[in-house]
């Protein structure tokens, strides 16, 4: 599996927009990026993925470089509740293909 | 949206004994199941991929007759810790594959071995 690569933390302000970074420099042209976030004693979540165009939706939106070696993932505004370890995952786009989570960052809000 | 249901949400149990958790999709049917062990402080290992009507594909290091997997229906797996040691305790967490849809993770097992 191609490998990401995530600060171990980030601290932000609550109501503010964060940043997430993730360098995927090997990434094949069949790999999807995607992001989960996991919230204390849960299960992962799914937030967003994408392949070559950013994409947006309810949680988050998700910046993908145009050499696709990069993706960043936005929360527009950072709420307590966005308090997770966020992790960048690429993952084939193949029915029953598994995910590989890395050490993710830990996402820090500050009230 | 999908659902994937996880059956305990903790269990604690004596050495030497078996633990069996259960891992339901909700809503849909998954023919491809995943079984993910975390430690305190660390990212999920993938421990084993169970494919309904088949056998079990463990990862590398993952005792295939400790952590038995069946997989019986589209809708069920299960994951049952045999002769269970303190060394097992940790969080327990299965996902369930839809056709082109992301991964929906359950809400995960915390197993106690005392």
């Amino acid at each position: 599996d191609a490998k990401t690569t995530q600060p171990n933390s980030m601290e932000s302000n609550e109501e503010e927009p964060v940043h997430l970074p993730c360098n995927h420099s090997t990434i094949s042209g069949t790999d999807y990026i995607h992001w989960y976030r996991q919230l204390p004693s849960q299960g992962p979540e799914y937030v967003i993925h994408g392949l070559t165009s950013n994409v947006n939706n309810r949680m988050a939106s998700l910046a993908i470089a145009e050499d696709r070696k990069s993706s960043t993932l936005i929360l527009h505004r950072a709420t307590l509740r966005d308090a997770a370890v966020y992790y960048c995952i690429l993952r084939e786009e193949t029915s029953g293909s598994r995910l590989t989570f890395g050490e993710g960052t830990q996402l820090t809000v500050n009230p | 949206g999908a659902v994937v249901s996880q059956h305990p949400s903790w269990v604690i149990c004596k050495s030497g004994t078996s633990v069996k958790i259960e891992c339901r999709s909700l809503d849909f049917q998954a023919t491809t199941m995943f079984w993910y062990r975390q430690f305190p402080k660390q990212s999920l290992m993938l421990m084993a991929t169970s494919n309904e009507g088949s056998k079990a594909t463990y990862e590398q290091g993952v005792e295939k007759d400790k952590f038995l997997i069946n997989h019986a229906s589209l809708t069920l797996s299960t994951l049952t810790v045999t002769s269970a040691h303190p060394e097992d305790s940790s969080f327990y967490i299965c996902s369930a594959a839809r056709a082109n849809s992301p991964l929906h993770f359950g809400n995960g097992t915390r197993l106690t071995v005392t």
